[in-house]
Formats: C-alpha cells, sequence, structure tokens
C-alpha cells in the first residue's frame, strides 16, 4: 500500500537556526513528491515537488528537499528559519501508476519558530 | 491566491440538514479533485474528475455525498442529511493535465461545523 509518513508532528526551532521536517513514503510504483505549506486560514500552497530529474529538489522561500530512494525519505529543510516560516508542513506523494493523480498527505508537521 | 475559489467559506449547519459548496477551478485546468480535512490530520482524496466525467471516488464518500460537474467547470459538493462526523475541512484543487506530477491547486476551503 501506498503511504507517508511525516516523523515529528510538531518541530520547534529559533529564529536564524536550521529547520528539518522529516518523511518517509512507501510504495510499490515510482512516486512523485511534494512539500505542501498551510497558514491559518490559508490556503495549501505548494513549496517544492521532486518528478525524478534532480534529486535535490530547490523551492520557494529557501526551502529545499533532498529524494533519497535507498531510504525512501523526502525530507525538507532550511538554513535559516524565518517567524513567517510558522506554518503546518505536508509531505505528499503521488503515484505513477495512478491515473487520477490523486494526493496523499501525511498527518502534517507544524513548525514553530521562536523569536 | 492560487486562482481556485471555494464558496462558501464557513457553513454551520444543523444534523441533518443538507449542505452544498462551490468550486471554481482555474478556468483552463481540466482536472478537479475534493479532499477533507479533519482537525490535526492531513487532507484526504474524496473524488476527482476529468472535464466533467467523475473518474473516482473514494469508500470515504458515503451514499450521502455527491459530486458534480455538469459543464466541466465549476463543481459543486453536497451532503445529505449531515452528521457530526461530516465536520471538516472540505478542499477543492484543479490541475492541468500535462504529465504525471503536475501540481495541484488549492482552494481556501470550505468549514463545515455540524451541530
Amino acid at each position: 500500500a501506498q503511504s507517508v509518513t511525516q516523523l515529528d508532528s510538531h518541530v520547534s526551532v529559533s529564529e536564524g537556526t536550521p529547520v528539518l521536517l522529516r518523511c518517509n513514503y512507501s510504495s510499490s510504483y515510482s512516486p512523485s513528491l511534494f512539500w505542501y505549506v498551510q497558514h491559518p486560514n490559508k490556503g495549501l500552497q505548494l513549496l517544492l515537488k521532486y518528478t525524478s530529474a534532480a534529486t535535490l529538489v530547490k523551492g520557494i522561500n529557501g526551502f529545499e528537499a533532498e529524494f533519497k530512494k535507498s531510504e525512501t525519505s523526502f525530507h525538507l529543510t532550511k538554513p535559516s528559519a524565518h517567524m513567517s516560516d510558522a506554518a503546518e508542513y505536508f509531505c505528499v506523494v503521488s503515484f505513477r501508476g495512478d491515473q487520477g493523480g490523486k494526493l496523499i498527505f501525511g498527518q502534517g508537521t507544524e513548525l514553530s519558530v521562536k523569536p | 491566491d492560487t486562482g481556485v475559489s471555494q464558496d462558501p467559506r464557513h457553513k454551520i449547519t444543523k444534523r441533518g440538514q443538507n449542505v452544498t459548496f462551490r468550486c471554481d477551478p482555474i478556468s483552463e485546468h481540466n482536472r478537479l479533485y475534493w479532499y477533507r480535512q479533519t482537525l490535526g490530520q492531513g487532507p484526504e482524496f474524496l473524488t476527482y474528475f476529468q472535464n466533467e466525467a467523475q473518474l473516482e471516488k473514494s469508500r470515504l464518500l458515503s451514499d450521502r455525498f455527491s459530486a458534480e460537474r455538469p459543464k466541466g467547470s465549476f463543481s459543486t459538493l453536497e451532503i445529505q442529511r449531515t452528521e457530526q462526523g461530516d465536520s471538516a475541512m472540505y478542499l477543492c484543487a484543479s490541475r492541468k493535465v500535462t504529465g504525471s506530477a503536475d501540481t495541484q491547486y488549492f482552494g481556501p476551503g470550505t468549514r463545515l461545523t455540524v451541530l
């Protein structure tokens, strides 16, 4: 069965320190992987996506993620957190064997940024 | 603003009443998805349309739920005889199909509260 697991439900960092949000997936097919962010009372916004090109993917607002097939991981990182990064982050997968292209979401990681 | 709009943004109803939500996708997008997000969870797929055809429904979509996309543009999601367990955020997303990892653009959601 296809699934995605976010290893931390909550991460707290200080402003200016690195961010690491962990994600593992399980799939029998080649995945496409995404990270979305959800700010309070706002819609989901795409941060970045992996589509089988470069394994290191750069996204908006200084975020990046690395696809590691051997580890079935797609962790999200940012070198220096900003107060505006506080939000809920979702690791998302879709499978190329799925013609519908529906997205499967992890349970989310809430990122808090302390001044 | 992603260009996907949903109406209403909030709906409070009493158990047993019917409710209908509307989604207006980005105009050139041929695929439209509905997801449901309960508190503290990631969104879960409900159904999707390719133009006006409904091609897949999740087992989460009980027979009290019906969705339409009559002219391949906007879509409606109706819930009949609402139950308290239907309380959730209902999200709509649209996509222009060009490949296997196209971005889905999400609307702001409709938050349903069933009393």
